[in-house]
């Protein structure tokens, strides 16, 4: 199963909603999962489910859609934001839990 | 607080092998699977494989025949061993926790060790 993502990149300035999307290769239903990873960081984990906020996750982030068409929003962009946003998808069996390729948020 | 703390050696040169552990404190190797990860320098994340704590592991097809992931229970750590590395191996490692089965929702990677930075070169 094969995920792109979109856009690769974009900048937006702080209280912005920002949204990106993550596109399916086939019916993945709702078996997605988001993370946020910051320059020389692990990745943080910040929804499962397609749309199951992760405990602490700031609830400006939302996720949402099923099958193969996924969105994650952050309804109003903060400084701390600024870090690349990957999607997971967790469904294919055989395991092989492809990442997309991520969007670079960039803060103006 | 479960925390995973990762460690191995960090040159290699081409056609050896790859050996990284991965200790799980505060929780406990059962009831979960266990992932590794790994980034080259300056792309993206590629899931390399999982294992559980009775050992059951699955692997990307990619690197199947040159990977093995294995657990040690009695110290609540697991393992990777990539043999015969090339330059295309460079990468940053890392070891998670998941993906798993939380309150009837399929949950990703949750927990993650810091990362161990792997250079192949002759």
């Amino acid at each position: 199963i094969q995920l792109t993502q979109s856009p690769s990149s974009l900048s937006a300035s702080v209280g912005d909603r920002v949204t990106m999307t993550c596109r399916a290769s086939q019916d993945i239903a709702r078996y997605l999962a988001w993370y946020q990873q910051k320059a020389g960081k692990a990745p943080k984990l910040l929804i499962s489910a397609a749309s199951t906020l992760e405990s602490g996750v700031p609830s400006r982030f939302s996720g949402s859609g099923s099958g193969t068409d996924f969105i994650l929003t952050i309804s109003s962009l903060q400084p701390e934001d600024l870090a690349t946003y990957y999607c997971q998808q967790l469904k294919s069996y055989p395991p092989e839990f492809t990442f997309g390729p991520g969007t670079k948020v960039e803060i103006k | 607080q479960v925390h995973l703390q990762q460690w191995g050696a960090g040159l290699l040169k081409p056609s050896e092998t790859l050996s990284l552990t991965c200790a799980v404190s505060g929780g406990s190797l059962s009831g979960h699977y266990w992932s590794w990860v790994r980034q080259p320098p300056g792309k993206g994340l590629e899931w390399i494989g999982e294992i559980n704590s009775s050992g059951n592991t699955d692997y990307t097809p990619s690197l199947k025949s040159r990977l093995i992931i294995s657990v040690d229970t009695s110290k609540d750590e697991f393992s990777l061993q990539l043999r015969s590395v090339t330059a295309a191996d460079t990468a940053v490692y890392y070891c998670a926790r998941g993906p798993g089965f939380r309150g009837g929702v399929v949950y990703g990677m949750d927990v993650w060790g810091q990362g161990t930075t792997v250079t192949v070169s002759s």
